[in-house]
């Protein structure tokens, strides 16, 4: 399975943009990005995916690098609500053995200060 | 919409008994659902792929006989923890998805505890 790399924890002002960084040099070509954020004892929350061109919706924005061996998912004011584990996960792309599957990595530990 | 229904949230049972938890996708058809498991401030492990009406697909370690997976309908899918050990005790989510297209909406987790 394609992995990805996030850095364990980040912190973040309230009210400020947050820049959450994933590698994924192995991708392939039919792999999506997809983020989700879980709290504690609840299950995963959807963020956003993409798969070559940037995305925004109305919690995030999804910046993919033009070799779609990175992407950035960006915050654009974090609220104290937006504390939470982030997970980038690539989601298995059409005739692959991992086809629909996601594979959740550690995590980024985001901590949001009043 | 897409809204992934998960019963019940939370289960306390005997050693040696089994434990039944349904996943259920309200307002879309779900051909594929998927079970999760998480250990204490771990990350979401993968254990079986449900399909709708044939058998599960089961990660590797995963005992199939342990963790039985049933899809009966396109709307819900049941994992039945059988003969259940304090050692299984762990929180369990279930995930479907309405397309390839989409996001996976993940159900609200069964918090299972074995004693």
């Amino acid at each position: 399975d394609a992995k990805t790399t996030q850095p364990n924890s980040m912190e973040s002002n309230e009210e400020e943009p947050v820049h959450l960084p994933c590698n994924h040099s192995t991708i392939s070509g039919t792999d999506y990005i997809h983020w989700y954020r879980q709290l504690p004892s609840q299950g995963p929350e959807y963020v956003i995916h993409g798969l070559t061109s940037n995305v925004n919706n109305r919690m995030a924005s999804l910046a993919i690098a033009e070799d779609r061996k990175s992407s950035t998912l960006i915050l654009h004011r974090a609220t104290l609500r937006d504390a939470a584990v982030y997970y980038c996960i690539l989601r298995g792309g059409a005739g692959g053995t991992s086809y629909g599957k996601l594979t959740f990595g550690q995590g980024t530990i985001l901590t949001v200060h009043p | 919409g897409a809204v992934v229904s998960q019963h019940p949230s939370r289960v306390i049972c005997k050693s040696g008994t089994s434990v039944k938890i349904e996943c259920r996708s309200l307002d879309f058809q779900a051909t594929t659902m998927f079970w999760y498991r998480q250990f204490p401030k771990q990350s979401l492990m993968l254990m079986a792929t449900s399909n709708e009406g044939s058998k599960a697909t089961y990660e590797q370690g995963v005992e199939k006989d342990k963790f039985l997976i049933n899809h009966a309908s396109l709307t819900l899918s049941t994992l039945t923890v059988t003969s259940a050990h304090p050692e299984d005790s762990s929180f369990y989510i279930c995930s479907a998805s309405r397309g390839a297209f989409y996001g996976y909406t993940f159900g609200s987790g069964t918090r299972l505890t074995v004693v």
